[in-house]
C-alpha cells in the first residue's frame, strides 16, 4: 500500500522561481491537508481541502495556492518563492467516517529550500 | 478558535525513568477530538491516540498512558520506563467536531533518553 505520496521529497529553489509539490493518496480519503513545519513552531495548516474541486485556507495561507481537480491528488504551488518558504512540507489524508476517524495520514515530507 | 500549547520545548531523561509531556487545548466547541503523533528522528509522522470530547477515560497501551481532563482542557501522555527507541518529536493535535475539518498541531516536544 502506498498510503500519502508526495514528489519531489527534496527540492532547492531561487527567490522568485515557482513549483509544484505533488500529494497522491490511494485510500479513497475526502480530506486533505498540507502543512508545514519548522523548527519550533510544529506543524501548521496552510491548505485543505474536504473533497474534489473544493479548497480552504488554514493558518498559513499567504503565498501558497492550491488545486484539487481529482480526489486523490492535492497540489501546493508556490508562484514566487521567498527564503521563508524554506521548510518541510507534509500532505496528509484523513477519512470521514468509520474506525479512528480523524487519523491524519502523513506523506513522507518534502524538503524545499529557498536560497 | 482551536489552540494547541504544548509548553515544554525539550525534555531530557535517562532510560528507564518515566516522563509526562503535558498538552493544553483550547476549543468552543463541545465536540472535538484530542490526537498524539509521533515523529522519530526519521522523519515520519506515527499516530499514537485518538480521544474524542465525550470519552475522558484513560487510556494505557503497553508503556504509553494519556490522561484526558476536560476540566483542565488538558490531554497529558505519559511514557513509563522510557526507552532509547522512545527518542522522538512528540506533537498534541485537535480536531473540532463542528465540521471537524482542520486539525491543529501543538508546537511539539522534543524528547531524548538516555541510555
Amino acid at each position: 500500500n502506498a498510503g500519502v505520496t508526495q514528489t519531489p521529497k527534496f527540492r532547492v529553489l531561487k527567490t522568485g522561481q515557482s513549483m509544484t509539490l505533488l500529494c497522491a493518496q490511494d485510500m479513497n480519503h475526502e480530506y486533505m491537508y498540507w502543512y508545514r513545519q519548522d523548527p519550533g513552531m510544529g506543524l501548521r495548516l496552510i491548505h485543505y481541502s474536504v473533497g474534489e474541486g473544493t479548497t480552504a485556507k488554514g493558518e498559513v495561507p499567504d503565498g501558497y495556492n492550491v488545486s484539487r481537480l481529482k480526489k486523490q491528488n492535492f497540489l501546493l504551488g508556490l508562484e514566487s518563492a521567498a527564503p521563508s518558504q524554506t521548510s518541510v512540507y507534509f500532505c496528509a489524508s484523513r477519512r470521514i467516517r468509520g474506525p479512528n476517524t480523524g487519523e491524519l495520514f502523513f506523506g513522507e515530507g518534502s524538503r524545499l529550500t529557498v536560497l | 478558535a482551536q489552540k494547541v500549547t504544548q509548553a515544554q520545548t525539550e525534555i531530557s531523561v535517562v532510560e528507564k525513568e518515566d516522563v509526562t509531556l503535558d498538552c493544553v487545548y483550547e476549543t468552543r466547541d463541545t465536540t472535538y477530538y484530542l490526537f498524539w503523533y509521533k515523529q522519530p528522528p526519521s522523519g515520519e509522522l506515527v499516530f499514537l491516540i485518538r480521544r474524542n470530547s465525550f470519552d475522558e477515560q484513560n487510556e494505557i497501551s503497553g508503556r504509553y498512558s494519556w490522561n484526558f481532563q476536560k476540566s483542565t482542557s488538558s490531554f497529558n501522555f505519559t511514557i513509563t520506563a522510557s526507552q532509547v527507541v522512545d527518542s522522538a518529536v512528540y506533537f498534541c493535535a485537535l480536531s473540532e467536531g463542528t465540521g471537524g475539518f482542520k486539525t491543529i498541531f501543538g508546537a511539539g516536544t522534543r524528547l531524548f533518553v538516555k541510555a
